[in-house]
């Protein structure tokens, strides 16, 4: 299986800052990694797709890059909306696992 | 548009199964596999399975294959999810979801929470 690492488990930052969110895998995913973004008592929501593409109807302010096993999520200009947890996830190969994630707190 | 539906809340007892529900609208049932994610209080996501409705092919993650099965109903276009021999750890809201142009989940039910207490 594999094994996906997301940095930091929190991340504490104020409106307007830009963060970086890490994934690392285990063994080489190519670009089929997926960022999602989940807001408490909700269910996820897709934002980045293939690595780098941008689901439709989200903000431009989120990127992503990366390929094989070092992935990142962008977030240029933090909004008080972006307050949540992220989870990264590889489509690769079965089982499609998820990150720990990432929740981010407003300092 | 499309939807996803989940089945209401479940209160089990442990050694107990349970099986949830998630009817889908707004698309082509057969075409678009179903995939299932748990999340524990205070966890994060769990990948458990995904089941294709065009052949009834499924995958299951290792740790839960014994206990889990995922079914459709294409006649409804309706997914399934049963748990078997439940325990405290399968304590979770369980998410249905369906895959998008890849295998990456852009529509999701609205999760059901399963408790298992004696």
């Amino acid at each position: 299986d594999i094994q996906m690492t997301q940095s930091p488990s929190t991340l504490s930052a104020s409106v307007g800052d830009r963060v970086i969110i890490t994934c690392r895998a285990s063994q080489s995913s190519s670009r089929w990694l997926a960022w999602y973004q989940q807001k408490p008592g909700k269910a996820p929501k897709l934002l980045i797709y293939q690595a780098s593409s941008l689901q439709d109807g989200v903000p431009s302010r989120f990127s992503g890059s990366g390929s094989g096993t070092e992935f990142t999520l962008t977030i240029s200009s933090l909004q008080p909306d972006d307050f949540a947890s992220y989870y990264c996830q590889q489509y690769h190969s079965h089982p499609y696992t998820f990150g720990e994630g990432t929740k981010l707190e407003i300092k | 548009q499309v939807r996803l539906e989940q089945s209401g809340p479940e209160v089990k007892k442990p050694g107990a199964s349970v099986k949830v529900s998630c009817k889908t609208s707004g698309y082509t049932f057969t075409s678009y596999g179903v995939t299932w994610v748990r999340q524990a209080p205070g966890q994060g996501l769990e990948w458990m399975g995904w089941i294709s409705p065009f052949n009834g092919d499924t995958k299951y993650v290792d740790k839960m294959k014994d206990r889990v099965t995922m079914s459709t109903d294409t006649s409804t276009s309706t997914a399934y999810l049963e748990v078997k021999s439940l325990t405290f750890d399968d304590t979770a809201v369980y998410f249905c979801a369906r895959d998008a142009r890849g295998d990456e989940l852009l529509h999701w039910g609205q999760g059901t929470l399963v408790t298992v207490s004696s």
